[in-house]
């Protein structure tokens, strides 16, 4: 079946550690988003990509980086410069840049301790 | 004033009611326009897809877009307790990547 893989669904992590969350589509979806999602506050998009090696950032990248070295993937790295890293993060992919159907992955619920 | 607003509910029914869920919104560049249903601690499901004005059903599920009053809707008939989900709508110009959400309306049907 095609679709968007995330991993891991949970994860904990200690104040000052990097941790890197895994998006992986077998789509063939050329743009890959990453949000985070707080409760009462919807959908907020930390970075995108329209095509391999390109990325962009969003409305609240800072303390995150991402990496698209393959069509299929876009893993995005939380690191200790983000003040606030405790949420649940949501990986899409969408056909191209002219469409609006965007898809999700079940997302990962990351928690510092 | 946000680009995107939808009444946070949350929303209680009795099973087999017909349940609408509304958003407005401010972009009248918006023209593709899609609802999603959110379980608990699952990532979003797209249920509806429409593009442009008009409506769409599938099912139980009608779309229906109002563009001259920046208005979307969704519609639930004979609403199952399993239709329990938070409904986000989401909408996009169709151009840089950019798509905008409501926060989401918490639906409980009731056996």
């Amino acid at each position: 079946d095609g679709g968007i893989t995330q991993s891991p669904k949970y994860l904990f992590r200690k104040e000052g550690q990097n941790v890197t969350l895994s998006c992986e589509q077998n789509l063939n979806h050329d743009a890959m988003y990453w949000y985070r999602q707080d409760p009462g506050q919807g959908l907020r998009l930390i970075y995108y990509s329209q095509i391999v090696n390109d990325f962009q950032k969003g409305d609240i990248a800072e303390g995150y980086s991402v990496s698209r070295e393959k069509k299929e993937s876009f893993p995005l790295t939380v690191t200790s410069a983000q003040k606030n890293p405790t949420a649940f993060y949501l990986c899409a992919s969408s056909i191209a840049t002219n469409t609006g159907e965007l898809f999700f992955g079940e997302g990962s619920r990351l928690t510092v301790l | 004033q946000k680009e995107v607003e939808q009444d946070p509910g949350p929303l209680s029914v009795p099973e087999g009611a017909i349940v609408s869920l509304n958003c407005t919104y401010s972009n009248s560049a918006f023209q593709y326009f899609m609802w999603y249903r959110q379980y608990s601690r699952k990532g979003p499901e797209l249920l509806m897809y429409t593009y442009s004005s008009g409506n769409k059903e599938d099912g139980r599920f009608t779309a229906q877009v109002d563009k001259s009053s920046k208005y979307i809707s969704l519609f639930i008939r004979d609403s199952q307790p399993s239709d329990s989900a938070t409904y986000l709508c989401a909408m996009s110009a169709g151009t840089g990547n950019q798509f905008y959400f409501g926060t989401g309306t918490s639906l409980t049907v009731i056996p």
